[in-house]
């Protein structure tokens, strides 16, 4: 059974490109969620989403951040407009949200650096 | 809202010996659950133990295990028989079963395991 994959590993974008972060979960699982982890810092909270919805987006900037979870493909963080603060290691986690089941398994994260 | 901190940056252990790392959290909630979390230089964030809040029984897996007190609201992982491969960051996290469904982590420690 794979893992949660995440790609690309890393990304290396210029002040002002677009960035798309991609997640599969693992198989059976239906929940994902986006971590960010800034340097020497433990992983905030971003954003929650089952299949075609998003549950909770609390820890979304409110402008050029959006994520989606569609019926079909990945999971995808998209950033617009990338900035220098935005350089950060993004982590997805998936769950299976079956109850009393409810623990996290991380992907590799995907490393973003803005130029 | 739930937090969680590690007071202590960074621990040093020699291999072969025990180590606890301390968490403690604030919630005002009953029924959630606990996680430790291990992040080595790799970065990938790997599952560690995992405690339910209704257990009093302490979570053991392995080398690995919990002391669990729900009233001081702690959540110390003890490391037995420390080996090399055990040197990383450890994350204590804490997640709130419902609707507010999202990890919530510490800053973490740096553990080195000293041959």
């Amino acid at each position: 059974n794979a893992g949660v994959m995440q790609n690309p590993r890393h990304l290396v974008r210029r002040r002002g490109q677009e960035a798309r972060l991609r997640c599969s979960p693992m198989k059976g699982h239906s929940h994902v969620y986006w971590y960010r982890q800034l340097p020497e810092e433990g992983l905030k909270f971003m954003v929650y989403l089952q299949k075609e919805n998003i549950i909770d987006e609390s820890g979304m900037p409110k402008e050029r951040f959006s994520a989606e979870f569609p019926k079909e493909g990945p999971s995808i963080l998209r950033i617009q407009q990338v900035v220098r603060g935005d350089s950060a290691a993004y982590f997805c986690a998936s769950s299976p949200g079956l109850a009393g089941d409810n623990t996290q398994y991380f992907g590799p994260g995907t490393r973003l650096t803005v130029l | 809202a739930q937090t969680v901190t590690q007071s202590q940056p960074e621990m040093s252990v020699q291999e072969a010996e025990t180590v606890t790392l301390s968490c403690t959290y604030d919630t005002s909630e009953s029924n959630y659950y606990l996680f430790w979390y291990k992040q080595p230089p790799s970065r990938q964030m790997i599952l560690v133990i995992r405690q339910e809040a209704y257990k009093q029984q302490n979570a053991t897996e392995n080398r690995f295990s919990v002391n669990f007190q729900k009233a001081a609201k702690s959540f110390s992982l003890k490391i037995s028989d420390s080996q090399l491969g055990d040197t990383a960051m450890y994350f204590c996290a804490f997640f709130l079963t419902g609707a507010n469904s999202k990890l919530t982590f510490g800053k973490g420690i740096t553990l080195s395991v000293r041959p």
